[in-house]
This record gives C-alpha cells, structure tokens and sequence, in this order.
C-alpha cells in the first residue's frame, strides 16, 4: 500500500485531456514539493513535472501540474498514442524523512 | 549533461549482501548540489525510495525505515561513484535497482536514472 494514493487506470482518446490525481496528507504533499514522472514500458522514469508545477527543459507544455493542500494533479492534454504509460508521484514524507511515491497510473489512450 | 552507469550481479542468494555501484559521469559525487540516491521497482512494492547520500559541507545518509537496519549507501570520491549495499536479503528484496540523481533546490527531484539492474534473489 503506497503513501500517496493513485488511481490504478485512466484512459481518454487520442487528442483529448487527461487528469491523474495523487492524494497525501500534511506530513506529505502538504507541506512539501510534488514531482510526476513518466514510465514508458522497459525504461527508468523520467521526471515530468516538479516542484508541483514546473517543466524541465524538453518537457513539452501538453504537461502541466498543480497542488492544492494534500493534493497533486497532472494533466496531459493533446494526447497521443506515444503518452500511454505509467505515472508516478513523488514528494518528500517529512516525518518519515523519506521519499515516497504514489502505486502509479497507467493511462490507456484509447 | 550527468549520466549513471549501474553495475553489480543480477543474481543474490537469500540472506547474502546485494552489492551494486553507479558511476557517475557528468557531475560530481562530492558536488554541493548533487543528491545520489537508490530506489527500486517490484510489481508487489511499486517504486520505493531506499535512500540516498549527498555532500554538504560533511556527508550525510537518509534511508527508508523499510530497509534502514540492512541498508549502506557509500560515495566513493576515489571513482566518482556511489553504491548500494543491503544486507540479509530475502526473496521480497527481488526488483529492479535504480541509481538517481538530481541537483535542484528540491532535492527529491530525480532528474537522472540509471539503466536499472534486475536483481533475483534466489538460491
């Protein structure tokens, strides 16, 4: 059972807008920074998002993210075929003094 | 641009020690920046940070209360690397092993992976 909770699944058409949540607590997203990442079947993550809203450079602007009190949002729009994989969220757990990481969802682009 | 190369055995017998080393291109293991930690992927567990060492002035350690009584993440300045060791291994500890880093203000950032080992521990 993970810290940060996910939906297993989401699945939208290709050119529509997805949402993947990622709920915590104070101790969790609350009070500190949430990071996405993407997991393409076969490779290591790659980090989507961080500090709850900021792109590294070559992350396209299809990508956004935001936080409201214990809880983390990504949003794709424009999806494409190429998006189907896993997504995790991370944030740093302060009374574990650890980083944990949302079970992943894995989205469908239908 | 960093880059981790992963190395170390894909096979651990049970109550042995898993032993792998990233080396580190690209950065320093002793930078003021950088952060070098392990996490590992198993379908049973998901992601799991496991810890990570970094260099502040003096070095410092943090890792997973899951694993803190079995775990050692050493840099090695000598090689500019840095490696995992987890003691006592059980057929659970099976996963694939990641080194990360990342060197922003947030230091939970993990902009770098390594190639990812698959680690069986069985006899």
């Amino acid at each position: 059972q993970s810290v940060l909770t996910q939906p297993p699944s989401v699945s939208a058409a290709p050119g529509q807008k997805v949402t993947i949540s990622c709920s915590g607590s104070s101790s969790n997203i609350g009070n500190n920074y949430v990071s996405w990442y993407q997991q393409l079947p076969g490779t290591a993550p790659k980090v989507l998002i961080y500090d709850n809203n900021k792109r590294p450079s070559g992350i396209p602007d299809r990508f956004s993210g935001s936080k409201s009190g214990t809880s983390a949002t990504l949003g794709i729009t424009g999806l494409q075929t190429g998006d189907e994989a896993d997504y995790y969220c991370g944030t740093w757990h302060s009374s574990l003094n650890a980083v944990v990481f949302g079970g992943g969802t894995k989205l469908t682009v239908l | 641009q960093v880059q981790l190369q992963q190395s170390g055995p894909g096979l651990v017998k049970p109550s042995q020690t898993l032993s792998l080393t990233c080396a580190i291109s690209g950065d320093s293991v002793s930078s003021n920046s950088g952060v070098w930690n392990w996490i590992r992927q198993s379908p049973s567990r998901g992601l799991e940070w496991l810890g990570r060492t970094y260099y502040r002035s003096k070095w410092h350690n943090n890792y997973a209360v899951s694993v803190k009584s079995r775990i050692t993440i050493n840099p090695d300045t000598s090689k500019n690397q840095f490696s995992l060791q987890l003691n006592s291994v059980t057929p659970e500890d099976t996963a694939v092993y990641y080194c990360a880093s990342g060197s922003r203000a947030t230091d939970t950032v993990f902009d770098y992976w390594g190639q990812g080992t698959l680690v069986t521990v069985s006899s």
